[in-house]
């Protein structure tokens, strides 16, 4: 498809378990951001990457949270021994440039549930 | 802490009705989108204001951004069941790093 892609949709994780979820953003664009959305709250802002670079991780809650973008396309979050509090939907966004001029698309999110 | 607050949190209301959400601040941004998320589905940009004072019109929607760039508002005409949704703002304080409010979601009952 044309729009961002993400996957899985749900992920049920036992507490300790270490979670990897994947974006793939729209083919060709720059900029990658990761958001974790809270049941009844607004997306917060994880982290940001331009291309391969992750010029902004300043919302990770955690050494626990760990995102890369090896090749500047496809984007993993990784989450090593998963807490209930992490919990939440990770969303996804990419836009064509830099400069936040353009839309940013967001893919549908992962709902991560820690049991 | 949320750098954005919108109001109402909620708002249900009858179709035909007028509605203005709010989204204010203490901090100026570079720029400010409005947002509609449906459940199970990611945020769809509505619009982007950019300068102090701009109005910004989209069929029965109007956005507009406060002359300090710290607060916008978004006001539905007439609104219709399919608007029903969560409407998110969310400024931008550098081009890369956008700062969510939690959302006003609306109910329109027909």
């Amino acid at each position: 498809g044309a729009g961002v892609s993400q996957s899985p949709r749900y992920k049920v994780a036992k507490r300790g378990q270490d979670v990897a979820l994947r974006c793939d953003p729209i083919s060709g664009h720059v900029s990658l951001f990761w958001y974790q959305q809270a049941l009844g709250q607004g997306p917060e802002f994880l982290t940001y990457f331009q291309n391969e670079a992750q010029l902004d991780k300043s919302g990770l809650p955690s050494d626990r949270f760990f995102a890369e973008r090896p090749e500047g396309s496809v984007s993993t979050l990784k989450i090593q021994r998963t807490q209930q509090e992490d919990s939440a939907v990770y969303l996804c966004a990419s836009s064509l440039d830099s400069q936040g001029n353009t839309e940013a698309f967001f893919g549908q999110g992962t709902r991560l549930t820690v049991v | 802490t949320q750098l954005l607050e919108q109001s109402p949190q909620f708002l249900s209301i009858q179709e035909g009705e007028n509605l203005t959400v709010y989204c204010n601040s203490s901090s100026v941004f570079s720029s400010l989108q409005w947002y509609r998320q449906e459940p199970g589905e990611g945020p769809v940009l509505l619009v982007t204001v950019v300068t102090g004072g701009e109005v910004k019109k989209l069929k029965r929607l109007t956005f507009q951004f406060g002359d300090a760039r710290k607060d916008s508002s978004l006001h539905i005409t007439a609104a219709q069941p399919g608007d029903t949704g969560l409407y998110l703002c969310a400024g931008a304080r550098n081009f890369n790093k956008f700062y969510f409010g939690s959302g006003t979601k609306l109910n329109v009952k027909p």
